[in-house]
C-alpha cells in the first residue's frame, strides 16, 4: 500500500484557521469512517486528536476538528495557538494490503 | 492514565537482530481488550504499522516484514517484545509502541519513540 498524502508543510498566524489535508483511496480514506489523526511534538509520545473521522477524545479540545469527502479526510485546527506548532499524521483502516492500517506522509505546521 | 515506553539499543549491525521492550504502566496487558503494537517512522518518511499482540499471544503482522519479525509479551512485567532479524541499513528508524482498543480502529496511547540505527 501507499501513504497517505499529506502536505509536507502547513504554516498559519496565532488565531487563524488552517486545513490539513489527507489523500488516500477508495481502499482506505474512501471506504471507511477509520480516520484518525495524530499530534506530535518531537521528542514526546504523539497523541491522538481525532478518531472515525469526526470524534475528539476527551481532553482535546474543540478547536480540533476532523471532516471527510470522498477519498480526502481533512483536519481543520481554528484559533492557531502557538503550542499547535507540531507535526500531524493522518491514518486509515485499510485492506487488500500489507498492513491493516495506513498512515499519512506528516505534515509539519509552524504558527508563525 | 496509560503509559508506553520504549526501551532498547539505539545501535544495531547490518544482518544482527533489533530487539526491543514496551514496558506498559497505568494499565493491565493481561486483562484484555486491547492490541498492542508497533509502529516504525523510517527517515524523511511516514509511518509504518509493523504488527500487534493480543494478550492471550495471538498476533499479526506486516506481510512484508513477517518473515524477520516476532512480536511477543510477559504479562508478568507488563511488557511487550519486538524482534527484527537480518536488519539492514533500511530498518534504521524511530520504532513507537501503541495501544489499540478492541473493537477500535485508531490508536490511542503511544510511547515517545525509540531511535534504532542499523549500521556498522
Amino acid at each position: 500500500q501507499s501513504a497517505l498524502t499529506q502536505p509536507a508543510s502547513v504554516s498559519g498566524s496565532p488565531g487563524q484557521t488552517i486545513i490539513i489535508s489527507c489523500t488516500g483511496t477508495s481502499r482506505d480514506v474512501g471506504g471507511y469512517s477509520y480516520v484518525s489523526w495524530y499530534q506530535h511534538h518531537p521528542g514526546k509520545a504523539p497523541k491522538l486528536i481525532i478518531y472515525d473521522v469526526t470524534y475528539r477524545p476527551s481532553g482535546v479540545s474543540n478547536r480540533f476538528s476532523g471532516s471527510k469527502s470522498g477519498n480526502t479526510a481533512s483536519l481543520t485546527i481554528s484559533g492557531l495557538q502557538a503550542d499547535d506548532e507540531a507535526d500531524y499524521y493522518c491514518s486509515s483502516f485499510t485492506t487488500g494490503g500489507t498492513v491493516p492500517y495506513v498512515f499519512g506522509t506528516g505534515t509539519s505546521v509552524t504558527v508563525v | 492514565q496509560v503509559q508506553l515506553q520504549e526501551s532498547g539499543p539505539g545501535l544495531v549491525n547490518p544482518s544482527q537482530t533489533l530487539s526491543l521492550t514496551c514496558t506498559v504502566s497505568g494499565g493491565s496487558i493481561s486483562s484484555g481488550g486491547f492490541y498492542w503494537n508497533w509502529i516504525r517512522q523510517l527517515p524523511g518518511k511516514g509511518l509504518e504499522w509493523i504488527g500487534y499482540i493480543y494478550y492471550n499471544g495471538i498476533t499479526s503482522y506486516n506481510s512484508s516484514l513477517k518473515s524477520r519479525l516476532f512480536v511477543s509479551l510477559d504479562t508478568s512485567k507488563n511488557q511487550f517484545f519486538l524482534t527484527l532479524s537480518s536488519v539492514t541499513a533500511a530498518d534504521t528508524a524511530f520504532y513507537y509502541c501503541a495501544r489499540r482498543g478492541y473493537l477500535s480502529r485508531y490508536f490511542d496511547y503511544w510511547g515517545q519513540g525509540a531511535l534504532v540505527t542499523v549500521s556498522s
